[in-house]
């Protein structure tokens, strides 16, 4: 079965480093995009960023750019999303969720690489800063 | 960023009946590269994740019932969930593809009358 498990629940105070992970089982890890969502209670979820395993391609949203630092380690099938300092906005559930995708090739090399839906998506990891 | 704006915010619908969700894109979302509409529903259940019901605006995911068809072109999209049953009360999302960031409608609550 393809499945996404997350870390479990965080407690921290502001300015604390923090860094959530999400593992991937049944499926080809390296070879799906595999994003981050941020879902603040009673809000709608938003998208934070995105890394393609295979070889570390991340992109992120300018509302999250230089925030957070999104990576991966294909050898152990789990990605991260780290925090170098939280602050008590940063009080939501996080999912991770892969995508559906695609790539350009040319000449067996990838040239482009497209992300689509979220077909699979972790329980969630609740992160709360206080103080 | 693409703005998708969801109607109704709530809405109550009796159990057997049909519920209608729109959504609407402040551009277009259809890519010339594929020329596939970037669209998809999801659904989420208190305390649960969003599960994906369609992609592509009209496909329908593995295991959805049949009872959920999306519909749509250009800018403005439907939701529809015939013959409601008691666990489909939920939030239900759009979500634009197209570009990222992949934004998000704000929801629209479903219960039952």
């Amino acid at each position: 079965e393809e499945q996404l498990v997350q870390s479990g629940a965080e407690v921290k105070k502001p300015g604390e480093s923090l860094k959530i992970s999400c593992k991937a089982f049944g499926y080809s890890f390296p070879d799906y995009w595999i994003g981050w969502v941020r879902q603040m209670p009673g809000r709608r979820p938003e998208w934070m960023g995105i890394i393609y395993p295979a070889d570390s391609d991340t992109r992120y949203s300018p509302s999250f750019q230089g925030q957070v630092s999104i990576s991966a380690d294909k050898s152990i099938n789990t990605a991260y999303l780290q925090w170098s300092s939280l602050k008590a906005s940063d009080t939501a559930t996080y999912y991770c969720a892969r995508h559906q995708g695609s790539h350009t090739m040319f000449r067996g090399v990838v040239i482009n690489s497209y992300y689509y839906y979220m077909d699979v998506w972790g329980k969630g990891t609740t992160v709360i800063v206080s103080s | 960023d693409i703005v998708m704006t969801q109607s109704p915010d709530s809405l109550a619908v009796s159990l057997g009946e049909r519920a209608t969700i729109n959504c609407k894109s402040s551009q277009s979302v259809l890519h010339s590269s594929n020329n596939r509409i970037h669209l998809a529903w999801y659904q989420q259940k208190p305390g649960q994740p969003p599960k994906l019901l369609i992609s592509w605006a009209s496909t329908r995911e593995s295991g959805v019932p049949d009872r959920f068809s999306g519909s749509g072109s250009g800018t403005d999209f439907t939701l529809t969930i015939n013959a409601l049953q008691a666990e489909d009360v939920a939030v239900y999302y759009c979500q634009q593809y197209y570009t990222p960031p992949n934004t998000f409608g704000q929801g629209t609550k479903l219960e039952i009358k």
